[in-house]
């Protein structure tokens, strides 16, 4: 999987609209750019994924670049609950053979404030 | 189904001894995966399952470690005389995953892990 870089933290105040910034300048045609987020104490929960046109969710949107080097995970308000670790990491389409893991940076710890 | 469950949630041994945990994924999932979380790190991969069929491990996963999944549902992560260095939170995780490698489009839904420490 190709790597991603990602500021080690963040910070947001409630009910304010939150950019995560992710880079991938080596991303492949074939990657899909997912988001997880890890809430303290619990394991990661899948967020929100695309491949080259902006996604939306009930939890999020998902902003591509048009050249796909760079992404951004948008929380349109952001809530207390939303204080996480938030990973973006890229998967191959293809991933049927060994490609069976998601691989893991440090991500964005976002801290929440009221 | 009330997602993936892990068990125990909390562990702790004394260094050298045997422990294993157990994992219980959704039950349409045919993709069993276990990885391993340090403080201040993100997880990393040890090892997978498609059905009962381990088809990748991780160098992280030494001779000490071995995962089973047999009749291809729950799983279980044995290791063999735990050294201070394995204290983690082991995180298991399933997906669904269709012919020819392509995933259903929700991705992987994760446990909320096992804590280990070995003391």
């Amino acid at each position: 999987d190709a790597k991603t870089t990602q500021p080690n933290s963040m910070e947001s105040n409630e009910e304010e609209p939150v950019h995560l910034p992710c880079n991938h300048s080596t991303i492949s045609g074939t990657d899909y750019i997912h988001w997880y987020r890890q809430l303290p104490s619990q394991g990661p929960e899948y967020v929100i994924h695309g491949l080259t046109s902006n996604v939306n969710n009930r939890m999020a949107s998902l902003a591509i670049a048009e050249d796909r080097k760079s992404s951004t995970l948008i929380l349109h308000r952001a809530t207390l609950r939303d204080a996480a670790v938030y990973y973006c990491i890229l998967r191959d389409r293809n991933y049927g053979g060994s490609q069976g893991n998601l691989i893991f940076g440090k991500g964005t710890k976002l801290s929440v404030k009221p | 189904d009330t997602g993936v469950s892990q068990d125990p949630r909390h562990k702790i041994t004394k260094r050298g001894q045997n422990v294993t945990f157990r994992c219980d994924p959704i039950s349409e999932h045919n993709r069993l995966y276990w990885y391993r979380q340090t403080l201040g790190q993100g997880p990393e991969f040890l090892t997978y399952f498609q059905n009962e069929a381990q088809l990748e491990k991780s160098r992280l996963l030494s001779d000490r470690f071995s995962a089973e999944r047999p009749k291809g549902s729950f799983s279980t992560l044995e290791i063999q005389r735990t050294e201070q260095g394995d204290s983690a939170m082991y995180l298991c995780a399933s997906s669904l995953v269709f012919a020819r490698g392509r995933a259903a489009g929700y991705g992987y839904t994760f446990g909320s892990g096992t804590r280990l420490t070995v003391v």
